[in-house]
C-alpha cells in the first residue's frame, strides 16, 4: 500500500513565524502535491511538483513557497504565518503516467492553527 | 470555468436507502471525474472515478453517472450502510505537464450520514 506521511497531525504555531510542515511518501511517486481544506471550500491545490526541485503553483499559493530536495519528501513552507493560513494541510502523490489517470494517495492531514 | 459545483452540503439518508450527489462543471477540457472518500481524521481516498468517453460506471454499490451535454455527474450509493457515512469530494481533472499529471480541481464535499 501507499503511504504518504506527514510529520504533524497538529501544530500550532504564531503569527509571523516560519512555519514548515513535512510529507513523506513511500512508492517512489513523481508527483507530489500540497493542498487545504477548508469547510464549505473543499480542497484548494496550494502547490505541486512533478520532480525533484520542479515546482508549479496551484490555485492558492500566496503565503506559501515548497522545496522538493529529494523525490520522496515534499516540504510547504509558511514564510510568515498569518491568522488566515489556520487549516487543515493535506499532501498527496500520484504516479506519472501520460497514458491513465492515477489516482491521489493522499496523507492523513495536518491541522495548523496560527494565533 | 476552474470550478466544480457540488450539492448538497449535507445529507442524512436512512440505513438501505439511496444516496445521491451532484456534481456540476463548467470547462469542457476537463477529462476525468474521480469521486474521493474522507473519513473524520482520514485524508481523502479514491472512490471511483470516470472519463467522459461513457455515460455511467458501477463498482459494487457505487455507481456514476455522467451527461456530458449537461456537463454533469452524480455519485449514487446503493443499500446506503452506516459505514458508509463520511464525506463525499467529486473532482474533475485536466491534464497538465505534458500529459502526465493530473491537477484536480474538488467539488466542496458532501457530508453523508446514514442513519441504522
Amino acid at each position: 500500500d501507499v503511504k504518504v506521511t506527514q510529520s504533524s497531525r497538529y501544530l500550532v504555531k504564531r503569527t509571523g513565524e516560519k512555519v514548515f510542515l513535512e510529507c513523506v511518501q513511500d512508492m517512489d511517486h513523481e508527483n507530489m502535491f500540497w493542498y487545504r481544506q477548508d469547510p464549505g471550500l473543499g480542497l484548494r491545490l496550494i502547490y505541486f511538483s512533478y520532480d525533484v526541485k520542479m515546482k508549479e503553483k496551484g490555485d492558492i499559493p500566496e503565503g506559501y513557497s515548497v522545496s522538493r530536495e529529494k523525490k520522496e519528501r515534499f516540504s510547504l513552507i509558511l514564510e510568515s504565518a498569518s491568522t488566515n493560513q489556520t487549516s487543515m494541510y493535506l499532501c498527496a502523490s500520484d504516479r506519472l503516467d501520460a497514458r491513465s489517470n492515477q489516482p491521489q494517495h493522499f496523507g492523513d492531514g495536518t491541522r495548523l492553527s496560527i494565533l | 470555468q476552474q470550478q466544480v459545483k457540488q450539492s448538497p452540503q449535507s445529507l442524512i439518508v436512512q440505513k438501505g436507502g439511496i444516496s445521491i450527489i451532484n456534481c456540476a462543471y463548467e470547462n469542457t477540457a476537463f477529462d476525468y471525474f474521480p469521486w474521493y472518500q474522507q473519513f473524520p481524521g482520514k485524508g481523502p481516498a479514491l472512490l471511483i472515478a470516470i472519463r467522459p468517453d461513457v455515460s455511467e460506471k458501477k463498482e459494487g454499490r457505487f455507481t456514476i453517472s455522467f451527461n456530458k451535454s449537461a456537463k454533469q455527474f452524480s455519485l449514487h450509493i446503493m443499500d446506503s450502510q452506516p459505514g458508509d457515512s463520511a464525506t463525499y469530494f467529486c473532482a474533475a481533472s485536466k491534464r497538465t505537464w505534458g500529459g502526465a499529471t493530473n491537477k484536480l480541481i474538488f467539488g466542496t464535499g458532501t457530508l453523508l450520514a446514514v442513519q441504522p
